[in-house]
């Protein structure tokens, strides 16, 4: 069965600082990964989608993702954290067309 | 602009009634899906479908059902056998898997007092 794992409940970090949010994942072929960001009582925003080819994959607001296969991990970076990338953040995976997430991820950036 | 809409945004009902909610989207997307989230424990799939007169249960079924007559709505009634059916419900479609990412309406908030 197909899951994802987000180990973290919460993230805090500085401004300005990296900022890392971690997703693993167990399906089995290859995966389609995803991450999506929260703000409160709101729908999902897409961040960015690991289909094939690089491992590393940028998105947008200058997040980027690294797939690592061996690892089974595809977590979700930042160089430079911003006070607006408090948030709720998903990782998800899609076998088939059952589309999972993991638990959410709460980012809280300060100033 | 195409995308995809859930009413209402706030619900309420009386315990032991029946509730739909409504799901649209003009995205001409093949699969649509509905979920429900609870704080701390992420999106749970209730059920899905990936094409008209079809559809799969998810991890989270009981109590719920749905139906998918049109490619461009997919209902979601939540029955007086959901134990606990207050949250905040969320309604999702996409193309094909691989070829985009799936796109997310704004949610309904229902509470059942």
């Amino acid at each position: 069965a197909q899951s994802v794992a987000q180990p973290e409940d919460q993230v805090n970090v500085a401004e300005g600082n990296p900022l890392t949010v971690k997703c693993t994942y167990s399906v089995s072929g290859n995966p389609y990964l995803f991450w999506y960001v929260q703000y409160p009582n709101r729908g999902l925003q897409f961040l960015l989608k690991y289909i094939t080819g690089d491992n590393l994959v940028k998105g947008s607001y200058g997040f980027e993702a690294e797939f690592n296969k061996s690892q089974t991990s595809f977590h979700l970076k930042k160089p430079s954290a911003l006070v607006s990338d408090s948030a709720l953040y998903f990782c998800a995976v899609i076998w088939g067309y059952k589309l999972s997430f993991g638990a959410g991820t709460t980012v809280t950036v300060r100033a | 602009d195409g995308g995809i809409t859930q009413s209402p945004k706030y619900l309420f009902r009386k315990e032991g009634q029946n509730v739909t909610l409504s799901c649209e989207q003009n995205l001409n997307h093949d699969a649509m899906y509905w979920y429900r989230q609870d704080p701390g424990q992420g999106l749970r799939l209730i059920y899905y479908s990936q094409i008209v007169n079809d559809f799969q249960k998810g991890d989270i079924a009981e109590g719920y059902s749905v139906s998918r007559e049109k490619k461009e709505s997919f209902p979601l009634t939540v029955t007086s056998a959901q134990k606990n059916p207050t949250a905040f419900y969320l309604c999702a479609s996409l193309r094909q898997p691989g070829s985009t990412e799936a796109f997310f309406g704004q949610g309904t908030r229902l509470t059942v007092v």
